[in-house]
């Protein structure tokens, strides 16, 4: 089966400062990654639509300038937290959907104090 | 490891058919279990279930937990086409120091054909 992997899977950071997770598909290539979003007891909330070669597709109400994406390869994605606050703080998961199924990667937890 | 396993991986039906989803698990520390929908984008929720034997409905969808046997069914009736989806089940487990790590399976895939 496909198998994607974040990187870190947790993170602390101090208010301000600003957070880089990693998303890459290990044994397919991937030109489309998504990134959710999951606070605690509630349901994954879709971020953007990670798009190889081109700009990032953002949900309604995500701030682009604030999560930035970047996908350069065939195999890697980034979401970089800008400036990041507690309100930040939360589940970071990221998925890919090569063979018509959604793999997701195990996620990354996120503090910021 | 935790791990959690759905089956059929996918499965096709008729409209007004009944549906059984299954998914299992082995997790340390479990503290619930969740189903969600996908179609197109983000999965959306459906249920989450802490404990056993009480179940959960939601219009024509329902679901049960049995911690014993380490499982969970999430049942759809009268299956519609709108009900062609992505099922997938979600466990999260670990200590609570830890976060609220989720284990996804690769999901169901539901086909309802009219």
């Amino acid at each position: 089966g496909a198998v994607v992997s974040q990187h870190p899977s947790w993170v602390i950071c101090k208010s301000g400062t600003s957070v880089k997770i990693e998303c890459r598909s290990l044994d397919f290539q991937a030109t489309t990654m998504f990134w959710y979003r999951q606070f605690p007891k509630q349901s994954l909330m879709l971020m953007a639509t990670s798009n190889e070669g081109s700009k990032a597709t953002y949900e309604q109400g995500v701030e682009k300038d604030k999560f930035l994406i970047n996908h350069a390869s065939l195999t890697l994605s980034t979401l970089t937290v800008t400036s990041a606050h507690p309100e930040d703080s939360s589940f970071y998961i990221c998925s890919a959907n090569p063979f018509e199924t959604q793999y997701f990667g195990p996620g990354t937890r996120l503090l910021v104090l | 490891e935790d791990k959690v396993v759905q089956s059929p991986l996918s499965l096709v039906v008729h409209e007004g058919d009944t549906v059984t989803l299954n998914c299992s698990y082995e997790v340390t520390n479990f503290r619930s279990l969740l189903w969600y929908k996908q179609e197109k984008k983000a999965p959306t929720f459906l249920f989450m279930l802490t404990s056993s034997g009480i179940e959960k409905k939601s219009g024509r969808l329902s679901s049960i937990l049995d911690k014993k046997e380490l499982f969970s069914i999430l049942n759809i009736t009268a299956t519609q086409t709108g009900d062609s989806a992505i099922y997938l089940c979600a466990v999260e487990a670990g200590e609570k120091s830890s976060g609220d790590k989720l284990t996804f399976g690769t999901g169901t895939r539901l086909a309802v054909r009219p």
